[in-house]
């Protein structure tokens, strides 16, 4: 069973400070995917980024970016020039794929991140 | 693109009631999923379907919760009798291959 580990319960930065949350995962798959998500307040799951484990490169979205390290199982996501509006639960995700569709997405216990003015 | 509705937003409802949560995915995604997400154990995959076939249920906590996919644009989550434990933020989300996007969720209270 795929297992997915986020570290820091919370944190708190200052904003336009860089931020880095932390994800280590445990699988026997060599093909998956890895996805960070935001829950804000409202409680609406957002995606913030995804990476495919074949590809080598980081993904990066605007402010948000990974640190991909496979043979290391880290998936951590850095979020530069932080904003307010980033205050939210951070959740790592896992899923891999079957042949006949997707499967379900096994999800860390969410980092509370706060961002002060 | 409404994205994917659930509904009730909210519900409340009395120890041994049956409660129904329903989603309708995204048109033309094949897959759909049911999450619970409390305090304690964070966000649990409950079941999901492919194809509108349940692929996997090992996620139900009990035999009071079924859930049904009776074609592409509808699905149930379904309680019976309901327990004050069953309440939780129920989550539907589809897909269609790599993404995945999420309902706004169910906020479930059973008093």
């Amino acid at each position: 069973a795929q297992t997915v580990t986020q570290s820091q319960p919370e944190m708190s930065v200052q904003e336009a400070e860089t931020v880095t949350l932390s994800c280590t995962y445990d699988t026997s798959e060599s093909n998956y995917y890895l996805f960070w998500y935001k829950q804000p307040p409202s409680r609406q799951m957002i995606l913030v980024i995804r990476q495919e484990a074949y590809k080598q490169q980081n993904a990066t979205e605007n402010r948000f970016s990974v640190n991909f390290q496979k043979a290391a199982k880290s998936f951590s996501l850095k979020i530069s020039d932080s904003q307010l509006g980033d205050t939210a639960m951070y959740f790592c995700a896992f899923t891999t794929r079957s042949g006949g569709g997707a499967d379900g997405l096994t999800f860390g216990k969410g980092t509370h991140l706060i961002i002060q003015p | 693109d409404a994205g994917v509705i659930q509904s009730p937003r909210h519900e409340v409802t009395e120890m041994g009631q049956e409660v129904t949560l329903r989603c309708k995915p995204i048109s033309g995604h094949n897959s759909l999923f049911w999450y619970r997400q409390t305090m304690m154990r964070g966000l649990e995959l409950l079941i999901y379907f492919n194809n509108n076939v349940p692929i996997d249920d090992s996620g139900m906590p009990e035999d009071r919760f079924s859930a049904k996919m009776p074609n592409a644009s509808f699905s149930t989550l379904k309680i019976q009798p309901s327990e004050p434990r069953d309440s939780a933020v129920y989550f539907c989300a589809s897909s269609s291959g790599l993404g995945y996007t999420f309902g706004s969720g169910t906020r479930l209270t059973v008093v």
